[in-house]
């Protein structure tokens, strides 16, 4: 059974740092690539960074490049988003999706999310 | 970047009924790459149908998704109490794909 399982998240003060871990099981997880995405208090969904399955390409939506980094580290099947600058747009539930192959941006399996706080 | 435009907003219905539900594009979607996903409160997003028309594994077939080029439509053909939650249709054909719709809900009348 394919299980994505997020970690990370929390309270944070403006212009802060925090590093988001999504632990993978299930799956061979250096096949596919990886995405977050992210959802603000009431709001809908939005697309936040995606890397390829070896990590040897990264991209990222422009409200967070610069910002954040995503990284992956296959050895441990663990998905990372390192988040720096944080503002209070930044709020929202955190989701991990696994993509349906190398990068062809169809999540088909999405882990539960991590709350992301900004506040003073 | 492609935008994608869902109608209506909010979609009152009762369980048995029918449920249509529209993603529209702002430019045509490559390969009918247009997928439909549904949220229900306090959950992860769930993937129903992918490729516009394919349903994605263990999705009822009272799910149907249409359309090509830049209407796609999700059908529900009869509304059970579980459905009842906010839809979202994203393209992927163009690459790097960020574009979600801004969802629909469909609520219980």
């Amino acid at each position: 059974e394919v299980q994505l399982v997020e970690s990370g998240g929390g309270l944070v003060q403006p212009g802060g740092s925090l590093r988001l871990s999504c632990a993978a099981s299930g799956f061979t997880f250096s096949s596919y690539a990886m995405h977050w995405v992210r959802q603000a208090p009431g709001k809908g969904l939005e697309y936040v960074s995606a890397i390829s399955s070896n990590g040897g390409s990264t991209y990222y939506a422009n409200s967070v490049k610069g910002r954040f980094t995503i990284s992956r580290d296959n050895s441990k099947n663990t998905l990372y988003l390192q988040m720096g600058s944080l503002r209070a747009e930044d709020m929202a539930v955190y989701y991990c999706a696994r993509d349906v192959g190398f990068l062809e941006w169809l999540l088909t399996y999405w882990g539960q999310g991590t709350l992301v706080t900004v506040s003073s | 970047e492609i935008v994608l435009t869902q109608s209506p907003g909010t979609l009152s219905l009762s369980p048995g009924e029918r449920a249509t539900l529209s993603c529209r594009a702002s430019q045509s979607v490559s390969s009918s790459y247009l997928a439909w996903y549904q949220q229900k409160p306090g959950q992860a997003p769930r993937l129903l149908i992918y490729g516009a028309s394919s349903r994605a594994t263990g999705i009822p077939d009272r799910f149907s998704g249409s359309g090509s080029g830049t209407d796609f439509t999700l059908t529900i053909s009869r509304l059970e109490p579980e459905d009842f939650a906010v839809y979202y249709c994203q393209q992927y054909g163009s690459s790097p794909a960020w574009t979600f719709g801004q969802g629909t809900k469909v609520e219980i009348k």
